[in-house]
């Protein structure tokens, strides 16, 4: 079964260029979930979507960060203009859940995008 | 707010048990969960536990839940070296809420 697939695995781009950030969840799952991870801060969650809808954006960090789903298999993550402080590895995972993962159906995580700004 | 707290670092040798402990504030969670982070990789989902459950046992797996305490802890027994990774602990809550993670425990395994 294919899992959740994320792309690139590694973007290395200077400040001030944008960066998108892609990824195909499970099929048939209806939720998905953006991460990112430092060191410093752990995993935090960035946005979440059920159905395609935006649910809780409020961990998206500026705006400077977006992020869609024009449809079930498909969503970006964008970076316009990216920063040294952006660095991290970006993970998305999805889940089948009613109303943003409200269910004993667990997350199921891609391998992340290991993201350099420099 | 959902609060989990984990210890940051745990060594133990190869062939003893670890035993990886987490805390959580929200007395609601209806599932707990335990995730694996290899270097270079996603969480993988290692095994859940239901808020209604004391015990769960997978193999080398065991969980134990307190309720009462708030506290869940992941056993592993005869670790190896493939166990060392990052263990997260996360749960979850009625209601239109995704897992709350917390920020995991890098398990080291001394040959």
């Amino acid at each position: 079964d294919a899992g959740v697939i994320q792309s690139p695995r590694h973007e290395v781009t200077e400040m001030g260029q944008e960066v998108t950030l892609r990824c195909k969840p499970i099929s048939g799952h209806n939720s998905l979930f953006w991460y990112r991870q430092t060191m410093m801060r752990g995993l935090e969650l960035l946005i979440y979507f059920n159905n395609n809808v935006p649910i809780d954006d409020s961990g998206m960090p500026e705006d400077r960060f977006s992020a869609k789903m024009p449809n079930a298999s498909f969503s970006t993550l964008k970076i316009q203009p990216s920063e040294p402080r952006d660095s991290a590895v970006y993970f998305c995972a999805s889940s089948w859940g009613t109303g943003g993962g409200g269910s004993n159906q667990p997350q199921h995580f891609g391998d992340g995008t290991r993201l350099s700004i420099l | 707010g959902e609060d989990v707290e984990q210890s940051l670092f745990l060594s133990v040798r190869e062939g003893d048990s670890s035993v990886i402990n987490c805390t959580y504030t929200d007395s609601s969670s209806t599932y707990l969960y335990w995730y694996k982070q290899e270097p270079g990789a996603g969480l993988q989902l290692l095994t859940y536990i239901f808020s209604n459950m004391d015990m769960k046992q997978d193999q080398r797996l065991t969980v134990l839940l307190n309720k009462k305490d708030k506290h869940l802890s992941l056993r592993i027994a005869d670790t190896q070296t493939g166990d060392s990774a990052i263990y997260f602990c996360a749960e979850i809550t009625p209601g239109n809420t995704p897992l709350v993670f917390g920020k995991g425990t890098r398990l080291s395994v001394i040959a």
